[in-house]
């Protein structure tokens, strides 16, 4: 009964250099958040997804970040030119209906570091 | 836009000791969850609250959503080592969002 899984769970890049973070969902969940926390902070939203379709990218910022989920295989989130300023706890989460009354099931988070 | 309040930011209590985090929503939510995330772990899902004045309770642990549907507190009874971490409320208004709040760190001294 596997949970959500993330990898890599530590990634270091220099100033740059691309990020790229992996989210499988549960198993049967088609719909994947990715949030962002930096230390001592919140949990900020940046992107909803279905299978095929970004649905809410409103809290990603516009440029270097992207984000998938295809058909088949995991979640990627995508950060290009890395800068100090990305460097944060990245955690994705899957829900099998994508409703705010659904229980959210949050992976083990990546933890970027950006030299 | 929306917006989800938690106070304290900071308790620090005495084991033993009783501790209350409060939630406070701009908007009316249809729901509400809590989640608690260990130091250097991930959230992980508490509880969920969806009527008005909604009481629900986990061992030590007691959730409530207010009349209103505007806020919530979470009581932990007679706090242990084990409840450190930060609990986060999320807000839901009927849709795919969730609304996290600011969070409210608990450190328990033994």
């Amino acid at each position: 009964n596997a949970g959500v899984m993330q990898n890599p769970r530590h990634l270091v890049r220099r100033r740059g250099q691309e990020a790229r973070l992996r989210c499988s969902p549960v198993k049967g969940h088609s719909h994947v958040y990715w949030y962002r926390q930096l230390p001592e902070e919140g949990l900020k939203f940046m992107v909803y997804l279905q299978k095929e379709n970004i649905i809410d990218e409103s809290g990603m910022p516009k440029e270097r970040f992207s984000a998938e989920f295809p058909k088949e295989g995991p979640s990627i989130l995508r950060i290009q030119q890395v800068v100090r300023g990305d460097s944060a706890a990245y955690f994705c989460a899957s829900s099998s209906e994508g409703r705010s009354t659904d229980t959210q099931y949050f992976g083990p988070g990546t933890r970027l570091t950006v030299l | 836009g929306q917006q989800v309040m938690q106070i304290p930011q900071y308790q620090h209590v005495q084991e033993g000791e009783d501790f209350t985090t409060y939630c406070n929503s701009s908007t009316t939510l249809s729901n509400i969850q809590w989640y608690k995330q260990r130091p250097g772990g991930h959230p992980v899902f508490l509880i969920q609250l969806v009527k008005s004045g909604e009481v629900k309770k986990q061992k030590r642990l007691t959730f409530q959503f207010g009349e209103a549907k505007k806020n919530s507190s979470l009581h932990i009874t007679a706090t242990q080592t084990t409840d450190v971490g930060t609990y986060f409320c999320a807000g839901g208004e009927g849709t795919y969002k969730y609304i996290f709040g600011t969070g409210t760190r608990l450190k328990v001294l033994a």
